[in-house]
């Protein structure tokens, strides 16, 4: 498994704003990941951040509005830029690394605490 | 467009008993499926992965695989009321590892 951690953990921000988002994760990992989860929703995801890549977006996600930064194999960041209430959501990052179940081991995706953003 | 169903829910049972939890998928290329647990107001915690055709137990926990139906199960032996919470199924396809989750499914057990 692997031990993520986000800040900040929520914030309250004016629209028109941006946020910075950082997730911290305690071993080298290559592949990181990051949801939107709207409330009373599912996980949908934003963009796949390798380290030294550009970040692969998911439909309905552009650069300009969520640019992300891989500098090293433990950090990335996400950042909402010019904030709108529709952009009041939880965001999780998420990794890939070593997981077992039933004895059997295979790379799976653990998730960090999350960050509350709500925007006003 | 790669789907994930969950339509069966809430899902209330009596404590000791079994909890079914059911999630189909589109995709017949999908290769790895996961059930993840979510507590109110906290992030997604992996409870048992499985790819291969059949059932996996892990403690009280027992994964179902069908890939000819695609259909994949989760089965809570014991109840307790700690496991009360909702229950995302999430299903890789390709070898990009992006996962694509289903709406979850709310359980509550009754003490």
């Amino acid at each position: 498994s692997a031990v993520i951690s986000q800040k900040p953990s929520r914030d309250i921000c004016q629209r028109g704003t941006s946020l910075t988002i950082q997730c911290q994760v305690d071993s080298q990992v290559t592949m990181m990941f990051w949801y939107r989860q709207q409330p009373g929703q599912s996980l949908t995801l934003i963009a796949t951040a390798n380290q030294g890549s550009e970040a692969t977006y998911e439909s309905g996600f552009v650069i300009d509005k969520f640019p992300i930064s891989r500098p090293n194999l433990t950090f990335s960041t996400l950042t909402v830029s010019n904030m709108s209430p529709e952009d009041s959501s939880i965001y999780l990052c998420s990794v890939e690394a070593p997981g077992t179940s039933g004895g059997v081991s295979q790379e799976t995706q653990y998730f960090g605490p999350g960050t509350r953003l709500l925007v006003l | 467009q790669k789907e994930v169903e969950q339509n069966s829910g809430p899902l209330s049972v009596p404590e000791g008993a079994i909890a079914s939890l059911n999630c189909t998928y589109s995709d017949r290329g999908s290769q790895s499926f996961f059930w993840y647990r979510q507590y109110s107001g906290k992030s997604p915690e992996l409870i048992m992965f499985i790819y291969s055709n059949g059932d996996k137990e892990d403690g009280r926990f027992t994964a179902q695989l069908n890939k000819a139906s695609q259909y994949v199960s989760l089965l809570i032996r014991d109840s307790q009321p700690s496991d009360s919470a909702t229950y995302l199924c999430a299903v890789v396809t390709g070898a990009n590892s992006k996962l694509t989750f289903g709406k979850g499914i709310t359980l509550s057990v009754r003490p």
